[in-house]
């Protein structure tokens, strides 16, 4: 099993529909968790942090299930340019700042 | 702004090579890493620093070698490139507070 799972997608969502994809992980004690977005070609950037109590940023909302051992991301009012792919990272804490990376899951909004 | 350098967006070499990437920061930040990413296989880490002078292997660091005589730049060598290093390489920095930054990636592929 990796460390960190994601459905690859892609996900084909219609514009200004609500989407939500999870991410698991298999190391319980993991303590931070992110998403990152990823545009075609491009590096990735921090999209937001992910908190014990979930937390809110616009349209995102990232919530932990600690007893399940996922994250989730929801996009609410998807948008055109929400097109790209969002990659789930979890800080294990056991090593010395390894960050690790799931593959990323590929969502497509259309018109 | 952070901002991270990668010397180069797209590379050519011929197997056998040596190559250089080099990466810059100038935020000051004490830890900085060297992924690469391939499809469906998200960021794996190769090398990561957390100080000049400092380096620590990452999952894979077969191949590569790192160098980091100063604190903002921090360099991937690849002694002999082979075509199993064709990839996406990325270079990121961090804060303690763990946030990444990446660079804007170099597209390496050995022929």
């Amino acid at each position: 099993r990796k460390e960190v799972e994601q459905d690859p997608g892609p996900f084909n969502v219609p514009e200004g529909a609500t989407v939500a994809f999870n991410c698991t992980y298999s190391n319980s004690a993991s303590q931070s968790f992110f998403w990152y977005r990823q545009d075609c070609r491009k590096e990735p950037k921090l999209l937001m942090s992910v908190y014990s109590s979930g937390n809110e940023d616009g349209r995102f909302t990232a919530q932990l299930n600690r007893a399940s051992q996922y994250i989730s991301l929801l996009i609410r009012d998807s948008k055109l340019s929400d097109s790209a792919t969002y990659l789930c990272v979890v800080n294990p804490m056991d090593s010395n700042y390894q960050l690790i990376w799931g593959a990323g899951t590929k969502l497509i909004i259309k018109p | 702004d952070v901002k991270v350098t990668q010397s180069s967006r797209y590379l050519v070499k011929r197997t056998g090579e040596k190559v250089f990437l080099e990466c810059v920061q100038d935020m000051d930040h004490e830890n900085m890493f060297w992924y690469r990413q391939d499809p469906g296989l998200g960021l794996r880490l190769i090398y990561f620093s957390y100080d000049v002078k400092m380096k620590e292997k990452g999952d894979i660091p077969e191949g590569y070698s790192v160098s980091r005589e100063k604190k903002e730049r921090f360099s991937l060598i690849l002694e002999s490139a082979s075509t199993n290093q064709t990839s996406m390489y990325l270079c990121a920095s961090s804060p303690p507070t763990i946030e990444a930054f990446f660079g804007q990636g170099t597209r390496l592929t050995v022929v």
